[in-house]
């Protein structure tokens, strides 16, 4: 079974901390999808990176960076010098059909 | 990005009402939306999937009878709430995709409050 652990249920980080979201899955399939979702106080989720199973690079947005390591089947996001407009939920999550989601971590950045 | 529009945005209704709830996806071709609720501090719930021209597939545990689905065009699905309830309160959001490995695009959320 398909599953999304995100361990980390808040976080609170003074502003320009850097601070890490942690994220493990599990699936049986060699092929799959792994995502990144941010959802502000307004509800709307907003998506932020999609990653395929076969490419474990490492990527770097701005002040988002993600490490992809499927030897220990962890999708990991890291916010460089985070700003309180980075506070939010964050849903990490798995597809193949259809997605399952992490059940989020709350991010409080603190001015 | 593509954009997935919802409307309305918040509803108040009364006890045994219906409640319709649109999902239109403003960029592109959606050949399969998703209806998700949220409980608040909760993680989303896959409610049901449904692809343009063909009958919903539900989710264990949710009532097809109560949440009726209809995604008559690739741009276009609707959710209704039958019969509400103030239990039925709570966060939908719908998303939609252009295909099968594609990301799915959510819309901004519909607040339901039924009293």
């Amino acid at each position: 079974a398909q599953k999304v652990t995100q361990a980390q249920t808040e976080i609170s980080v003074v502003e320009k901390e850097d601070v890490t979201l942690d994220c493990v899955y599990e699936t049986r399939d060699t092929t799959y999808y792994l995502f990144w979702y941010k959802q502000p106080p307004s509800g709307e989720l907003v998506f932020l990176i999609r990653r395929n199973s076969f490419d474990e690079q490492n990527e770097i947005s701005g002040r988002y960076s993600w490490n992809f390591q499927k030897s220990t089947s962890s999708f990991n996001f890291t916010i460089t010098a985070s700003q309180v407009v980075d506070s939010a939920v964050y849903f990490c999550a798995l597809s193949e059909a259809t997605l399952v989601f992490g059940k989020g971590t709350r991010l409080s950045v603190i001015a | 990005g593509a954009v997935v529009s919802q409307h309305p945005s918040r509803v108040i209704c009364k006890s045994g009402t219906s409640v319709k709830i649109e999902c239109r996806s403003l960029d592109f071709q959606a050949t399969t939306m998703f209806w998700y609720r949220q409980f608040p501090k909760q993680s989303l719930m896959l409610m049901a999937t449904s692809n343009e021209g063909s009958k919903a597939t539900y989710e264990q545990g949710v009532e097809k009878d109560k949440f009726l689905i209809n995604h008559a065009s690739l741009t276009l699905s609707t959710l209704t709430v039958t019969s509400a309830h103030p239990e039925d309160s709570s966060f939908y959001i719908c998303s939609a995709r252009s295909g099968f490995q594609e990301t799915q695009y959510f819309g901004p959320g519909t607040r339901l409050l039924v009293l």
